[in-house]
């Protein structure tokens, strides 16, 4: 079975520093992909970075970079530049058929 | 914009009520949306895959006759939440979009039930 863990209830950076959120999986199936979500405190989920398991490069969308490394399955979260707008909920996720199971979410505090 | 519409945002109202939540996808057919549900600093767990022209298909533990699920055209699903009680009081949130490519999710529905 599909399982995502993120061991990182909670995160502080200082803004203008870089922060990395932790997420592991664990899946039997030689593809798959790997999804980052921010969810703020009003609700929406935004989709932030995806990373496919036959990606040869880390993928990189603006601050955010995927830390990808498949034989540890893990898929760390990067993002640089932290700025107080970034104080949210974070989600990994996978994609398992057509279906998204998600990890617990950590949550992130930007510290001015 | 938004290429994924929720609606209502926000339902307040009695037990025993029934509630129906609109999920459209604004700009693309979807033949698949999903649903989920979220209570406060949790994940998001789905509920059901909601299929165009056919039977949801519910995961394990929801109740089919609580929660009713509508596909009936390739841009509208529903959720009903039949005669609602205080522990269905959540944050109800539906997604759709295709394999491999990210989910796009609508704004979400917090439901409080009196």
């Amino acid at each position: 079975a599909q399982k995502i863990t993120q061991t990182q209830p909670g995160m502080f950076v200082q803004e203008k520093e870089a922060v990395t959120l932790d997420c592991t999986y664990d899946t039997s199936d030689q593809s798959y992909g790997l999804f980052w979500y921010k969810q703020p405190s009003s609700g929406e989920m935004i989709f932030l970075i995806y990373q496919g398991s036959y990606d040869e490069q880390n993928a990189t969308e603006g601050r955010y970079s995927l830390n990808f490394q498949k034989a540890r399955k893990s898929a760390n979260l990067v993002i640089s530049a932290s700025q107080l707008g970034d104080s949210a909920m974070y989600f990994c996720a996978m994609e398992y058929g057509n279906k998204l199971v998600f990890g617990a979410g950590t949550i992130l505090r930007v510290k001015s | 914009g938004a290429v994924v519409s929720q609606h209502p945002s926000r339902v307040i109202c009695k037990s025993g009520t029934s509630v129906k939540i609109e999920c459209r996808s604004l700009d693309f057919q979807a033949t698949t949306m999903f649903w989920y549900r979220q209570f406060p600093k949790q994940s998001l767990m789905l509920m059901a895959t909601s299929n165009e022209g056919s039977k949801a298909t519910y995961e394990q533990g929801v109740e089919k006759d609580k929660f009713l699920i509508n596909h009936a055209s390739l841009t509208l699903s529903t959720l009903t939440v039949t005669s609602a009680h205080p522990e269905d009081s959540s944050f109800y949130i539906c997604s759709a979009g295709a394999i491999r490519q990210p989910q796009h999710f609508g704004d979400g529905t917090r439901l409080s039930i009196l």
